[in-house]
């Protein structure tokens, strides 16, 4: 069964700062792995996929990096800011995923 | 843009009650699904369906039902609310064909007293 992990489950930085999210899983044979922000109380909004073809995607000030070897995938935010405080969950798999816990971030102003 | 949306933001139902929960995708996905997300338990994946009248048990279906009879429309039903279903419910939605990335509704609160 596929596993994944985030770490840490939280993390807080001063506006401006670049944000580095790690998300890790067990079974390297996905099909895509997508990133998601959510807003308490709020449902998922979807930032990123990256197909299993694929080393990177990026959108604006983001940056989405995949290795299914060793089963990592990173995410970058440059040029963090207030308004990018939420939880920031990863999710692995095809049809179906298997999602990470989130790693909740706080950009301080 | 892709919408989800979910009959209910928010829904206090009492115990042993039926509870209808409703969501209805715009895009022509084939694939829905329904998850419960909890504190410390991330999301979990209740039902899957991958089209219409065809439904798949998740990882946690004790104590849910499904119901997809029109392909925009996938309605989760609690035959008998319990407390241990208080939770966030999330639908979410996708295409068939790669790259199957899934869209979420804004969520519904549901509590059972």
């Amino acid at each position: 069964k596929q596993e994944v992990t985030q770490i840490p489950a939280a993390l807080s930085v001063p506006e401006g700062e670049n944000l580095v999210l790690n998300c890790s899983f067990t079974d390297s044979a996905i099909y895509n792995l997508q990133w998601f922000r959510q807003d308490p109380g709020k449902g998922l909004t979807s930032l990123l996929l990256i197909q299993s073809s694929q080393r990177e995607q990026t959108s604006g000030r983001l940056n989405a990096s995949l290795d299914k070897s060793s089963g990592r995938s990173t995410l970058y935010i440059a040029a963090s800011q207030p308004g990018d405080s939420a939880t920031y969950l990863c999710a692995a798999g095809g049809y179906k995923l298997s999602f990470g816990a989130g790693t909740t971030v706080t950009v301080r102003a | 843009d892709v919408k989800v949306t979910q009959s209910s933001r928010y829904l206090v139902k009492r115990t042993g009650e039926k509870v209808f929960l409703e969501c209805v995708q715009d895009m022509d996905h084939e694939n829905m699904f329904w998850y419960r997300q909890d504190p410390g338990l991330g999301l979990r994946l209740i039902y899957f369906s991958y089209d219409v009248k065809m439904k798949e048990k998740g990882d946690i279906p004790e104590g849910y039902s499904v119901s997809r009879e029109k392909k925009e429309r996938f309605s989760l039903i609690l035959e008998s609310a319990s407390t241990n279903q208080t939770s966030m419910y999330l639908c979410a939605s996708s295409g068939r064909t790669d790259p199957h990335e899934q869209y979420f509704g804004p969520g519904t609160r549901l509590t059972v007293t």
